[in-house]
C-alpha cells in the first residue's frame, strides 16, 4: 500500500531541471508533496486532490493523473535551497481522516 | 511564534523506563498526528486526533499511549521502552483531514 517513489536519489547541477514521481497501486483521492532537509521538520509543499484541484508552492509545480494512480513534482531551475528529500504521501479518500501513507522518499541534491 | 512545537527535543533513556512527549499547535487546527520516522528516513503515521476524539489508531503497540486534553495539545506517552523505540517522533497539524499537515521540529528518541 506503500506509494513507490523514483527515482531514490538525484544529483543536480544549479539550474537543471528534475521530475520525481510517485505510484500507488491503489486509487488515490490526494496526493501532498513534502520536503525535508536533514535534522528538520518535513515541510509541506503541494498537495493535489482527485478532481484537478490544486495547491501548493509557487516555485514548484506538480501533476496528478487519477487514471495512472500517479503524481509527479517537477521541480525547474534548480536552486541549492532544493536539496532535500521529497516525500510523497498518498491519501485514499477511504476514511476521511487524513491518514497519510509516505513513500520512501528521493534524496535530491542540487550542486552549485 | 512556533506554529507546532514539541518537547523535549532530544531523549536518550534506558530500555524499559517510561518517558512523555507533549506537543502544542497555536494554529487553530482541529487535527493533530503523531509520526515515527526510523533510521531509513521511512514515516508512519501512528495516531491521529480530531478535536480531541482518537480518529487514526495505526498497529502500534499498546505501549503507546496519545492523549489530547484539548485541541490544542496531543501528547504522547510510551511505557517499557524497548530498543526498537529509538526513531524520531513528529507531531502534526492540520485544519482539516484534507488539508496541508504542518510538522513540528521533531523529537529524537535514544533508548541505550
Amino acid at each position: 500500500q506503500q506509494p513507490v517513489q523514483s527515482p531514490q536519489a538525484v544529483i543536480l547541477r544549479e539550474g537543471e531541471d528534475a521530475v520525481i514521481n510517485c505510484s500507488s497501486s491503489k486509487a488515490l483521492y490526494s496526493v501532498h508533496w513534502y520536503r525535508q532537509k536533514h535534522g528538520e521538520a518535513p515541510i509541506f509543499l503541494m498537495i493535489l486532490l482527485k478532481g484537478g484541484e490544486q495547491k501548493g508552492h509557487d516555485k514548484i509545480s506538480a501533476s496528478f493523473n487519477e487514471k495512472k494512480q500517479q503524481s509527479s513534482l517537477y521541480l525547474t531551475a534548480s536552486q541549492l535551497s532544493y536539496s532535500g528529500t521529497y516525500f510523497c504521501g498518498t491519501d485514499y479518500g477511504s476514511s476521511n481522516t487524513g491518514k497519510l501513507i509516505f513513500g520512501q522518499g528521493t534524496t535530491l541534491q542540487v550542486k552549485p | 511564534d512556533t506554529a507546532v512545537s514539541q518537547t523535549p527535543k532530544y531523549l536518550v533513556t534506558q530500555m524499559g523506563n517510561d518517558k512523555s512527549i507533549k506537543c502544542e499547535q497555536n494554529l487553530g487546527h482541529d487535527t493533530m498526528y503523531w509520526y515515527k520516522q526510523d533510521s531509513k528516513k521511512f514515516l508512519k503515521i501512528m495516531f491521529s486526533y480530531n478535536n480531541k476524539e482518537l480518529i487514526i489508531n495505526e498497529t502500534v503497540p499498546n505501549r503507546f499511549s496519545p492523549k489530547s486534553p484539548d485541541k490544542a495539545h496531543l501528547n504522547l506517552h510510551i511505557n517499557s521502552l524497548e530498543l526498537g523505540d529509538s526513531a524520531v517522533y513528529f507531531c502534526a497539524s492540520s485544519s482539516r483531514w484534507d488539508q496541508p499537515q504542518h510538522f513540528g521540529d521533531g523529537t529524537r528518541l535514544s533508548i541505550l
